[in-house]
């Protein structure tokens, strides 16, 4: 059975820095590209970042740019979202999903980030 | 970025068809969108629903099916049942970046 599990979240003050994990169980994670999306409290899904199966290929959101980092250790079977300089609209609850070609997204159950002072 | 747009909320009887439509500001839905379709019940995980235009997950009920129409990426549903009720988001590719529609509202009633 196909298994992600987030963790790292938690309470930080903005301008504070944060790293997410996920780590991947019941299937082979290198086969896989990864996704990070974020939902805020009342709010609708946003796209985060992107990463390819060899970490050659990775993409973020505008409004996270310069801000994010994405990486993985297939070695680990695990996923991060590195999350520094954060502000109050980065909270939300975050997923990582896995996207395999032309096949169904599988998604965790998310982690809370809550940027507050 | 990219915009994707999807009606706010739509209302549909039980036994009823409804179809929830998902547009990009970029120009016409064509299947290099890769459009995927899920559905997120209150408090729960997004799941999918559909995926690459028109193919169902294992799990998706023979009552959803997803198609281009007009431009668009279109999710139809026939026969509603009550716990069709949640929200919709549609997912587009653009050559790397990912955008997910607003998400549509979807009460049975």
């Amino acid at each position: 059975e196909v298994q992600l599990v987030e963790s790292g979240g938690g309470l930080v003050q903005p301008g504070g820095s944060l790293r997410l994990s996920c780590a991947a169980f019941g299937f082979t994670f290198s086969n896989y590209n990864m996704n990070w999306v974020r939902q805020a409290p009342g709010k609708g899904l946003e796209w985060v970042s992107y990463i390819s199966i060899s970490s050659s290929t990775i993409k973020f959101a505008d409004s996270v740019k310069g801000r994010f980092t994405i990486s993985r250790d297939n070695a680990k079977n695990s996923l991060y979202l590195q999350m520094n300089s954060l502000r109050a609209e980065d909270t939300a609850v975050y997923y990582c999903a896995r996207e395999g070609k032309q096949q169904p997204w599988d998604w965790g159950q998310g982690t809370l980030v809550t940027v507050s002072s | 970025q990219a915009v994707v747009t999807q009606e706010p909320s739509l209302t549909v009887s039980p036994g009823g068809t409804v179809t929830l439509t998902c547009g990009s500001s970029t120009g016409g839905v064509t299947s290099g969108h890769y459009p995927y379709w899920f559905q997120q019940k209150a408090g729960q995980a997004p799941r999918t629903l559909i995926y690459d235009t028109s193919k169902k997950h294992s799990w998706t009920p023979a009552r959803f099916s997803g198609s281009l129409l007009g431009g668009k990426a279109a999710l139809t549903l026939s026969g509603a049942q009550p716990e069709d009720e949640a929200e919709y988001y549609c997912l587009l590719s653009y050559s790397g970046p990912r955008v997910f529609g607003g998400g549509t509202k979807l009460t049975v009633l």
